[in-house]
């Protein structure tokens, strides 16, 4: 079974440019997360969608950051205008359904980085 | 708001075992979760717990969970060097898992 791929792997960008992340969750995975992990913390949940409705928004900064996941299957995460603070990696993450006990795969994740 | 704190480091010699402690807030975790992250990977599910047990065992791995303490830790028996890595300590409802900051473990061989 593929697991959930993410792309770019790696980005780096000046502060004030747009940067657009692309993640495949694994098949028939209905509940999709985005996760931002600054260095030296843990992940922390950005959003999360079941199928392409949004369950959880309350920690996505919606001034510059936006996320779609339009077809229910591949997601894409926005930030625009970028921060340095911005730096971090992001981690999409996916599961069967939503809901207690379903277990979240994680992709590799995308490591941007604002200069 | 909720809150999962963990130990930063833990060196331990290859052979001998390690225990990573995790304390949380969040009450109402119905599972709580030990993840693993290698150097440029993505967070590994380890094993987990459901919180109506106190213990969890597999293979070399031992989850203890103190409900009324709101302690959980994980034991890793016959620690190899292949378990250098962090370990996070999780919980949450609904899917919206809380992440502590990690636990960075070095085997030394």
């Amino acid at each position: 079974e593929a697991g959930v791929a993410q792309s770019p792997r790696y980005k780096i960008i000046e502060k004030r440019q747009s940067v657009a992340f692309w993640c495949n969750p694994i098949s028939g995975h209905a509940t999709l997360y985005w996760y931002q992990q600054i260095l030296g913390q843990g992940p922390k949940l950005l959003i999360q969608f079941q199928n392409n409705g949004v369950v959880d928004d309350s920690q996505l900064p919606k001034d510059r950051f936006s996320a779609e996941r339009l077809k229910g299957v591949d997601s894409t995460l926005k930030i625009q205008p970028a921060k340095l603070e911005d730096s971090a990696v992001y981690l999409c993450a996916s599961s069967l359904d939503w809901g207690t006990g379903y277990e979240q795969y994680f992709g590799p994740g995308t490591r941007l980085t604002v200069t | 708001g909720e809150d999962v704190e963990q130990s930063l480091f833990l060196s331990v010699r290859e052979g001998d075992s390690s225990v990573i402690n995790c304390t949380y807030t969040d009450s109402s975790s119905t599972y709580l979760y030990w993840y693993k992250q290698e150097p440029g990977a993505g967070l590994q599910l380890l094993t987990y717990i459901f919180s109506n047990m106190d213990m969890k065992q597999d293979q070399r791995l031992t989850v203890l969970l103190n409900k009324k303490d709101k302690h959980l830790s994980l034991r890793i028996a016959d620690t190899q060097t292949g378990d250098s890595a962090i370990y996070f300590c999780s919980g949450g409802s609904q899917g919206n898992l809380i992440f502590g900051k990690g636990t960075k473990l070095s085997v030394k061989p």
